[in-house]
């Protein structure tokens, strides 16, 4: 099974900073790699797909960058200019093989 | 709109089963797999596995084999999923998704694109 492990686990920010939340895969899944942001009380929301792909609806602000081997380990969300809506819990999911796996968290805080 | 809404919350005792519903609207109903996924409290979501609306394949996770169940019933675009033999550590919330397929050069990815409201599932004697 594919281990996600993201970091930090939390981040505290202001309005208007630029944050960055890392996911590392255990093996390599190309950009097989999705980006979900959750609200207490709310269904998960789908933020980016295949690593840098941009659903219609979801802010420009957003934006997701596949690093390292060719073979797709790490990967980075940012959020430019930080909105009062933007504090929640971010996750990184891979969809390269069964069983589809999930990052711990990264909990997005205000300062 | 596309909708998944789910059954309501349920309170079991430990060996019990419980069975959620997810019923779908907005789109064609088997045009799309549908995945369950649980979270429970202070962990990331969990893949449970997923139903072919079309053919009713199913792909499991091998920690819930012998344990979950998941069916589809195409004339009122629903999917449920059961799971048996229920222990204090299923307490979470359920959720159903659909996935949809991003296809780039002929690599398939799969991603939740719309997700049920949740379920909470509380196993307590």
């Amino acid at each position: 099974d594919i281990q996600m492990t993201q970091s930090p686990s939390s981040l505290s920010a202001s309005v208007g900073d630029r944050v960055t939340i890392t996911c590392r895969a255990s093996q390599g899944i190309t950009s097989y790699l999705n980006w979900y942001q959750h609200q207490p009380g709310k269904a998960p929301r789908l933020l980016i797909y295949a690593a840098s792909n941009v659903p219609s609806g979801v802010p420009s602000r957003f934006s997701g960058s596949r690093s390292g081997s060719a073979y797709g380990t790490d990967f980075t969300l940012t959020i430019n200019s930080l909105q009062p809506e933007d504090f929640a819990t971010y996750y990184c999911q891979q969809s390269y093989s069964y069983p589809y796996s999930f990052g711990q968290g990264t909990k997005l805080e205000i300062k | 709109q596309v909708q998944l809404v789910q059954s309501g919350a349920e309170v079991k005792k430990p060996g019990a089963s419980v069975k959620l519903s997810c019923q779908t609207s907005g789109y064609t109903f088997s045009d799309y797999e549908i995945h369950w996924l649980r979270q429970a409290p202070g962990q990331g979501p969990e893949w449970m596995g997923l139903i072919n609306p079309k053919s009713g394949d199913k792909n499991y996770a091998h920690t819930f084999q012998g344990r979950v169940t998941m069916t589809r019933d195409t004339s009122i675009s629903s999917a449920y999923m059961a799971l048996s033999s229920l222990r204090f550590d299923d307490t979470a919330v359920y959720y159903c998704a659909r996935a949809r397929v991003y296809d780039s050069n002929g690599y398939y990815l799969y991603y939740f694109d719309y997700w049920g409201q949740g379920a909470l599932v509380t196993v307590s004697s």
